[in-house]
């Protein structure tokens, strides 16, 4: 059974960077085709996709938020980070980590999400 | 980068009936790289469609999905009251894999 599991702080103040960490069980990022992407909902608002890595370790970015993101994995732990500097209460919002088989191209599995609020 | 749009913002309509729901790219997209996903109130999204046309596993055939280059299509043939929520599209690209803006199925 595959799953993932989103963790960080509910609460970051404006100017902070974020940290996020997606755990996942039930498949690998070492085998060919996997992928794990970032990606958020403002309340009441729409999915934003954020980042991905992939098996080989290449990353692809928002063009929007490129600047800000940072998206890296540990293999043995299997896990994915998140980070986002230089936080704004606009980044309000739910981020959720996802999975993506090549084989659909499409993100198949989700996390539950975590909720991060930004204020001072 | 690639904008989707989706249309209608809202759709209102009742259980039994046929849903049609829209979604248009601003370039071409690869039919294999065009998903729909739903979300209920609270909870994460579904996947449903990827692809274009292929269901996902546990997806009813109620649903199905069509099209092609910068046009396509989620049709849900009778509407079951679980199945009121909202639907995103979703391409795979370079450089983003963006989501379009979402369609809201509601009870009319």
């Amino acid at each position: 059974q595959v799953t993932l599991r989103e963790s960080g702080p509910a609460l970051v103040k404006p100017t902070q960077t974020l940290t996020l960490t997606c755990t996942f069980s039930g498949f690998s990022l070492s085998t060919s085709g996997m992928c794990v992407s970032w990606i958020r909902q403002p309340p009441g608002k729409a999915l934003e996709w954020l980042a991905l890595i992939d098996w080989d370790d290449d990353k692809y970015y928002s063009t929007s938020l490129k600047t800000r993101l940072t998206i890296s994995k540990d293999t043995s732990k299997n896990q994915v980070v998140l980070t986002m500097t230089n936080m704004d209460p606009v980044d309000t919002a739910t981020y959720y980590c996802a999975r993506m088989d090549i084989r659909v191209y499409a993100f198949d599995i989700w996390g539950q999400g975590t909720m991060v609020t930004v204020s001072s | 980068e690639i904008v989707l749009t989706q249309s209608p913002g809202t759709l209102s309509l009742s259980p039994g009936e046929r849903a049609t729901l829209s979604c248009r790219a601003s370039q071409s997209v690869s039919s294999s790289y065009l998903a729909w996903y739903q979300q209920k109130p609270g909870q994460a999204p579904r996947l449903l469609i990827y692809g274009a046309s292929s269901r996902a596993t546990g997806i009813p055939d109620r649903f199905s999905g069509s099209g092609s280059g910068t046009d396509f299509t989620l049709t849900i043939s009778r509407l079951e009251p679980e199945d009121f929520a909202v639907y995103y599209c979703q391409q795979y690209g370079s450089p983003g894999r963006t989501f379009g803006p979402g369609t809201k199925v509601d009870i009319k």
